[in-house]
């Protein structure tokens, strides 16, 4: 399996950027990188997802290393919304994908 | 459309009965995946259908789950012979094509006794 590793948790003031790591060191040239995002007692919610280049969207920044073994979710300003469980995953065939643990962001008000 | 649904969201049962659930993708997604959630763990990748063909379902856990998706539409995942290890949550996910984001649903939570 294509294998993601996260620190199990991480906080952020509220109003402040947030960079989730994850390492990915087994990637291969065509697993995309998704990050999906997880409320309790509900199912995951897309967040970003990219392939080589940095990616933005409404909801965050993917930044993805040059070499590939690594990238960073980046939330411009937490808000308390944005506290749930991250998830770095791989998606090598693009049919579909490996889950780790995860990240659990804690927002400080 | 309202997104993915699935049915029931909670399911208490005896060791030893089957018990079937169904998921209601987006419409005209043809990607329809099933994952199983135990607590304090990512989602568990078990099978996917590409329309009504199931492409892979090498993951599924034992030969007492099987899942169908007979007209390509709605689709459900049944486990025969329950045991109180299937105790989780099942996420059933959707999605238009390959390598674009997929969109889960609410889960139904397992519970064996």
């Amino acid at each position: 399996d294509a294998k993601t590793t996260q620190p199990n948790s991480m906080e952020s003031n509220e109003e402040e950027p947030v960079h989730l790591p994850c390492n990915h060191s087994t990637i291969s040239g065509t697993d995309y990188i998704h990050w999906y995002r997880q409320l309790p007692s509900q199912g995951p919610e897309y967040v970003i997802h990219g392939l080589t280049s940095n990616v933005n969207n409404r909801m965050a920044s993917l930044a993805i290393a040059e070499d590939r073994k690594s990238s960073t979710l980046i939330l411009h300003r937490a808000t308390l919304r944005d506290a749930a469980v991250y998830y770095c995953t791989l998606d090598p065939t693009g049919n579909q994908f490996y889950f780790g643990t995860g990240t659990s962001l804690t927002v400080i008000p | 459309d309202t997104g993915v649904s699935q049915d029931p969201r909670h399911k208490i049962t005896k060791r030893g009965q089957n018990v079937t659930f169904r998921c209601d993708p987006i419409s005209e997604h043809n990607r329809l995946y099933w994952y199983r959630q135990t607590l304090g763990q990512g989602p568990e990748f078990l099978t996917y259908f590409q329309n009504e063909a199931q492409l892979e379902k090498s993951r599924l856990l034992s030969d007492r789950f099987s899942a169908e998706r007979p007209k390509g539409s709605f689709s459900t995942l049944e486990i025969q012979r329950t045991e109180q290890g299937d105790s989780a949550m099942y996420l059933c996910a959707s999605s238009p094509q390959m390598n674009t984001e997929a969109f889960f649903g609410q889960g139904t939570r397992l519970t064996v006794v």
